[in-house]
C-alpha cells in the first residue's frame, strides 16, 4: 500500500459544484496531514492543516477521519480558479517535527463554466 | 514573503554531463529538500538538509549528490546526467518546527537530458 494515496483524477465540474477528495494514508501513527495546491506548471503551496479537528477556511473544509486513515478535502461552491492539482501530504515521522513529509501524486481538479 | 529561488527555468544538457542545480531561499530556515516530480509518480524526495554541511538521503539519491556550505544555499548535483534524469526538480525549504507541513517550494527547474 502507498504511503499516501490519491485518486489522479480528473475531476471534472461545473461552476458552483461542491466537489469532495479523499486521501488514504498508511501510517497510523502520523498525527497531521496538508493540503497543497499546484497550479499548473507552477510550485506546490500550502492550502490547508488537517488535525483531528479538522479544519475550514471560506470555501474549503478539510477533515480527517483516524478510524479509516483518510484525510478528505470540501470545496463548495467551486470557481473556475479552483482548477489546479490538489496534494495530500503526511508527515514521514508521524509527528511532523524533522520537517520531511510525503506527498500523494495529487487529485486534478478541472472547473469548467 | 519567505522567496526560495532556483538558478534556471529552464535546462537541456547533454548525457554524461555533470550537471549544477542551485537553490537558495532568504528566511533563514534550516531545513532544506530537493524533489523531482514526474507525471504519475508524484514528488520523490532525493535528498534532505538539516544545517550546513549536513545532509540526508531521501527515496531516490542515486545518481545525485548535495552541497550545503551555506545556510541559505542547497545544491543538487547530476555527477553524470542521464535521459532518466530528466524532469521537474523542486526545492524547498521549511522552519525547523512547529509548521512542519509548510514547506516553501521553489520555481522548478525542468530538465531536459538528451
Amino acid at each position: 500500500r502507498k504511503e499516501v494515496e490519491q485518486d489522479p483524477g480528473p475531476f471534472n465540474v461545473p461552476e458552483g459544484a461542491t466537489v469532495a477528495f479523499n486521501c488514504t494514508y498508511s501510517n497510523s501513527a502520523s498525527q497531521s496531514f496538508f493540503w497543497y495546491r499546484q497550479d499548473c506548471r507552477k510550485e506546490p503551496k500550502l492550502l490547508m492543516s488537517v488535525y483531528s479537528s479538522g479544519n475550514e477556511d471560506g470555501r474549503f473544509t478539510a477533515q480527517l477521519n483516524r478510524a479509516s486513515q483518510y484525510i478528505s478535502l470540501l470545496i463548495r461552491d467551486s470557481k473556475l480558479s479552483d482548477s489546479a492539482t490538489y496534494l495530500c501530504v503526511a508527515p514521514r515521522d508521524g509527528s511532523g517535527n524533522t520537517g520531511k513529509l510525503i506527498f500523494g501524486q495529487g487529485t486534478t481538479l478541472q472547473v469548467k463554466p | 514573503d519567505v522567496k526560495v529561488t532556483q538558478s534556471s527555468r529552464y535546462l537541456v544538457k547533454r548525457t554524461g554531463e555533470k550537471v549544477f542545480l542551485e537553490c537558495v531561499q532568504d528566511m533563514d530556515h534550516e531545513n532544506m529538500f530537493w524533489y523531482r516530480q514526474d507525471p504519475g509518480l508524484g514528488l520523490r524526495l532525493i535528498y534532505f538538509s538539516y544545517d550546513v554541511k549536513m545532509k540526508e538521503k531521501g527515496d531516490i539519491p542515486e545518481g545525485y549528490s548535495v552541497s550545503r556550505e551555506k545556510k541559505e544555499r542547497f545544491s543538487l548535483i547530476l555527477e553524470s546526467a542521464s535521459t532518466n534524469q530528466t524532469s521537474m526538480y523542486l526545492c524547498a525549504s521549511t522552519p525547523p518546527r512547529g509548521r512542519g507541513g509548510e514547506q516553501y517550494f521553489g520555481p522548478g527547474t525542468r530538465l531536459t537530458v538528451t
